[in-house]
């Protein structure tokens, strides 16, 4: 079945150390975004690709950036997690025009910042 | 500033009945509206999607409602089932293709 997926479903890592979440598609859509969810709150964009096109959201910190080499595979770098980066981090796709916009969504990483 | 307003209190209800919740918003004008299921632990899924010149939309036992003039959209589950147990997520969007969504309700079917 053509799905989005996360990889690892869980991630811990040390206070500042760098960590990589991975996000692939089967869909070949056109858009990727990037969310976090903390605990009983709306998932919050971080930012999205329109094809190979970057959008930040203007609020996103320094500290997150992103990567898609190809359609198919997107990146999120924390450079140096802190203990409120610890969230649920959502990869969706959409295509682009569509008649509904309608996103899809990976299962997460949930990330655990020691 | 834009606000999208979930009740934050779970909705807990009986076998059967049917569950409506509830989705306003302010300083939004959207093209389209979205709701999603989310299961804890999981991203959550797409169940129907609403324009803004449409009052109403069905989709089995789920049925979503527009109403522009009091900035509202109701969702409805009738029949309601424990595995319709999860927390339901509404989404704006202003006819840009970025949805925003609001922080869900928790909606807990008993047997």
């Amino acid at each position: 079945d053509a799905m989005v997926i996360q990889n690892p479903r869980y991630q811990v890592t040390q206070f500042g150390k760098p960590v990589t979440l991975s996000c692939s598609q089967t869909l070949n859509h056109n858009v990727m975004y990037w969310y976090q969810q903390k605990s009983s709150q709306a998932p919050k964009l971080l930012f999205h690709y329109y094809d190979k096109d970057f959008n930040n959201e203007a609020d996103t910190p320094d500290n997150f950036q992103s990567r898609r080499p190809n359609t198919s595979f997107c990146f999120l770098d924390i450079r140096s997690p802190g203990l409120g980066d610890a969230a649920m981090y959502l990869c969706a796709t959409s295509s682009i025009p569509e008649r509904e916009e309608k996103l899809f969504f990976g299962s997460g990483t949930q990330l655990s910042v020691l | 500033s834009q606000k999208i307003e979930q009740n934050s209190e779970a909705l807990n209800i009986q076998e059967g009945k049917t569950a409506t919740l509830t989705c306003n918003y302010t300083n939004y004008s959207p093209a389209y509206l979205q709701w999603y299921r989310q299961d804890p632990g999981r991203g959550p899924v797409f169940l129907l999607l609403i324009r803004e010149n449409e009052k109403e939309k069905r989709k089995e036992r789920l049925k979503v409602t527009f109403d522009t003039t009091l900035k509202q959209s109701l969702f409805h589950i009738t029949a309601s089932q424990p595995a319709d147990s999860a927390t339901y997520l509404c989404a704006l969007s202003r006819g840009s293709y970025i949805p925003t969504f609001g922080r869900g309700t928790s909606l807990i079917v008993h047997p």
